[in-house]
């Protein structure tokens, strides 16, 4: 599975959208992009995911640049309860291995 | 209950002790899924089942771990003679058959080891 790189950690005002990148550059034809969050001391939590099209769902929107070598994920209006770490993964769509986390973003939304 | 449900939550034992941890995945979901988070870390991948098929253990970090799924549901993973150094939390996740799906992988809560 090809490697992502997200930035160590965000800050967000209350109320605004959270724009959150990931770069994927080495990310080949047939592997999708993932993204989850952790909040603090609960397991991880499925946000949405793509292959080449932008995808929006009721929690996030997940745009994916033209190339695929990078994209983000946009909170519309991020709320305190969006404070978490938020992981971009690439994997195949096998079915056949399990994703693999790296150290994500850890954003914190400001009152 | 509707979710991926770990069991215990928290586990205290001393080194040298076997634990046993238990997760009961969503009901249908054929794929299962352990991972363990030390503090502050990541997620590490321990080990993958999928159905009938040979689990993935390329995750496991020593022969003193090892993982069960009895009739394709409830699933053990076993520490024998624990080391301090497996203080973590395990965390548990069950998907629907993964070929193809949505790749949306559901968390337990997690089970807390700490090993004194």
């Amino acid at each position: 599975d090809a490697k992502t790189t997200q930035p160590t950690s965000m800050d967000c005002a209350e109320g605004r959208a959270a724009n959150l990148p990931c770069n994927h550059s080495t990310i080949s034809g047939n592997e999708y992009v993932y993204w989850y969050r952790q909040i603090h001391s609960q397991g991880p939590q499925y946000i949405i995911h793509g292959l080449k099209n932008n995808e929006t769902n009721e929690m996030a929107s997940l745009i994916i640049t033209e190339d695929r070598k990078s994209s983000t994920l946009i909170l519309p209006h991020a709320t305190l309860r969006d404070t978490a770490v938020y992981y971009c993964i690439v994997r195949v769509d096998t079915g056949r291995r399990a994703l693999t986390f790296g150290s994500g973003t850890r954003l914190q939304v400001q009152p | 209950g509707a979710g991926v449900s770990q069991s215990p939550s928290n586990k205290v034992t001393e080194k040298g002790k076997d634990v046993e941890l238990r997760c009961d995945p969503i009901s249908g979901h054929t794929a299962l899924y352990w991972y363990r988070q030390s503090l502050g870390q990541g997620l590490e991948f321990l080990i993958y089942f999928q159905g009938n098929s040979a689990p993935d253990k390329s995750g496991l970090p020593s022969d003193r771990f090892s993982a069960e799924r009895t009739g394709g549901s409830v699933s053990t993973l076993t520490i024998q003679r624990t080391q301090q150094e497996d203080s973590a939390v395990y965390l548990c996740a069950s998907s629907l058959n993964p070929a193809g799906n949505t790749g949306e992988l559901f968390f337990g809560e997690g089970s807390r080891l700490t090993v004194l």
